[in-house]
């Protein structure tokens, strides 16, 4: 079993929906962080998390430590929005060590 | 400031070579990790560098290996190449501890012939 599991894999949404993309570990975290792939591969860190919640935009992260559990919100979804989401989470200390997880393609149709 | 940068972007090799990419981090930041990226296992963590120190180590052969630079640019360097070394090679650059939050470079796309 992965230690950082993530749902749905692909996902396919209308322009203006509400988009959730959950994320689950099973290890000892120091940070969640969620990044975002676009086609051609540069990854940009979103948020990162240690507990709580952010918001920045139209994205939402929140983190439930104690169920080990992170949700990514996209309010009012735009085309612009369809890339892979990945959820990582760093075991703590000085380390970058991150774990991943499989990433979430999303698809938003005009 | 500037981003992370890596070169080169793109790269082509036959299968037997060695290749080495460089990354260069974010001005100030001493910490630099590298990953792998590849369709069928995903980003996996290669190796971390601090201060021109390997703090940390994937579970990768000894064919891959790292260094990085008093100046914190880094290196790593992919010898006897295989077909199933062809990936996105991704660096990220960290602040200080107790920073956490990731810089990722635009990558290098390695193809192994």
């Amino acid at each position: 079993k992965n230690e950082v599991e993530q749902s749905p894999q692909n996902l396919t949404a209308q322009e203006g929906e509400f988009i959730t993309i959950n994320c689950s570990y099973s290890v000892g975290i120091s940070a969640l962080h969620w990044l975002q792939q676009h086609p051609g591969g540069g990854i940009v860190s979103l948020f990162m998390l240690s507990s709580g919640k952010k918001k920045h935009g139209r994205l939402i992260a929140t983190i439930n430590i104690q169920e080990k559990h992170s949700s990514l919100h996209i309010t009012a979804s735009h085309p612009r929005d369809s890339a892979v989401y990945i959820c990582a989470v760093s075991k703590g200390g000085a380390t970058n060590k991150l774990i991943f997880g499989t990433g979430t393609l999303l698809a938003v149709q005009p | 400031k500037a981003g992370v940068t890596q070169t080169p972007r793109y790269l082509i090799k036959t299968r037997g070579q060695q290749v080495t990419l460089s990354c260069s981090p974010i001005s100030g930041h001493r910490s630099v990790s590298w990953y792998q990226q590849t369709p069928g296992q995903g980003l996996q963590f290669l190796f971390e560098y601090f201060s021109e120190t390997q703090r940390n180590k994937g579970n990768f052969p000894g064919r891959f290996s790292g260094r990085q630079f008093s100046n914190s640019r880094s290196e790593m360097n992919v010898s006897t190449l295989e077909l199933g070394d062809s990936a996105l090679y991704l660096c990220a650059s960290r602040g200080d501890y107790p920073q956490e939050t990731q810089y990722f470079g635009p990558g290098t796309r390695l193809l192994v012939l």
